[in-house]
């Protein structure tokens, strides 16, 4: 099976723009999440989709946003950058979701760095 | 918010020698899991283990959790240089809207290993 992958891996914007980053999960999956991971907050947790609805939200300003196809791929969307936006962005999928979640199956990560 | 502590933030050691990185966390847990990182990497996914559960082994991998002093550890026994890589423990809580998710994983902020050949 094919792993989850992101699109693009690289990415440099600058302050004020906005940016689609785009996610494959595993075939077979039908939950997706987003991460991000900066070196002084660590891991953080962005938000779930499971079957294109949003099922959990990390707290993060409403500049971030996402969605999920039918065919479970998934888009993260940040809105108005700012350089604290900088961060690798990590894309995992799973195979159901909810208490007692399963394990997940990262990315690559797209590193965005914003200037 | 974090939930996970790892303990020691880095660790350095020879081939052959054990490595063990321990995992705190603060609420009740379905399950906690272990991820290895290799630089600026994706997260490859180690070992879970459940509430219920006090020891599991996977290969060279053994990873206890005691739920009575909120703690978990991982061991990999006989390292090698390609162990090297970020190691972070990751607790699935039972406690609803903990940050924001309802029972997503929280990730600490991990263990730097390096193995010197």
């Amino acid at each position: 099976k094919a792993g989850v992958t992101q699109t693009p891996r690289y990415l440099i914007k600058t302050r004020g723009q906005q940016v689609t980053l785009s996610c494959s999960p595993i075939s077979g999956h039908r939950s997706v999440s987003w991460y991000q991971q900066t070196p002084g907050q660590g891991l953080q947790f962005l938000f779930e989709y499971f079957s294109e609805t949003q099922r959990n939200k990390g707290n993060f300003p409403g500049r971030f946003s996402g969605r999920q196809f039918s065919n479970s791929r998934s888009e993260m969307n940040v809105s108005t950058l700012e350089l604290g936006d900088s961060a690798l962005y990590l894309c995992a999928s799973s195979l159901t979701m909810g208490l007692g979640a399963y394990e997940q199956y990262f990315g690559p990560g797209t590193r965005l760095t914003v200037t | 918010s974090q939930q996970g502590e790892e303990d020691p933030q880095a660790l350095s050691i020879q081939e052959g020698e054990n490595a063990t990185m321990n995992c705190s966390y603060k609420t009740s847990i379905n399950n906690l899991q272990w991820y290895r990182q290799n630089s600026g990497r994706g997260l490859v996914h180690l070992i879970l283990i459940r509430s219920n559960e006090r020891e599991k082994h996977s290969g060279r991998l053994r990873v206890t959790l005691d739920t009575s002093k909120k703690s978990s550890s991982l061991l990999i026994t006989a390292s090698r240089a390609a162990d090297t890589a970020s190691y972070f423990c990751a607790t699935a809580p039972t406690t609803t809207n903990y940050g924001g998710s309802q029972g997503n994983l929280i990730f600490g902020k991990g263990t730097k290993l390096s193995v010197k050949p």
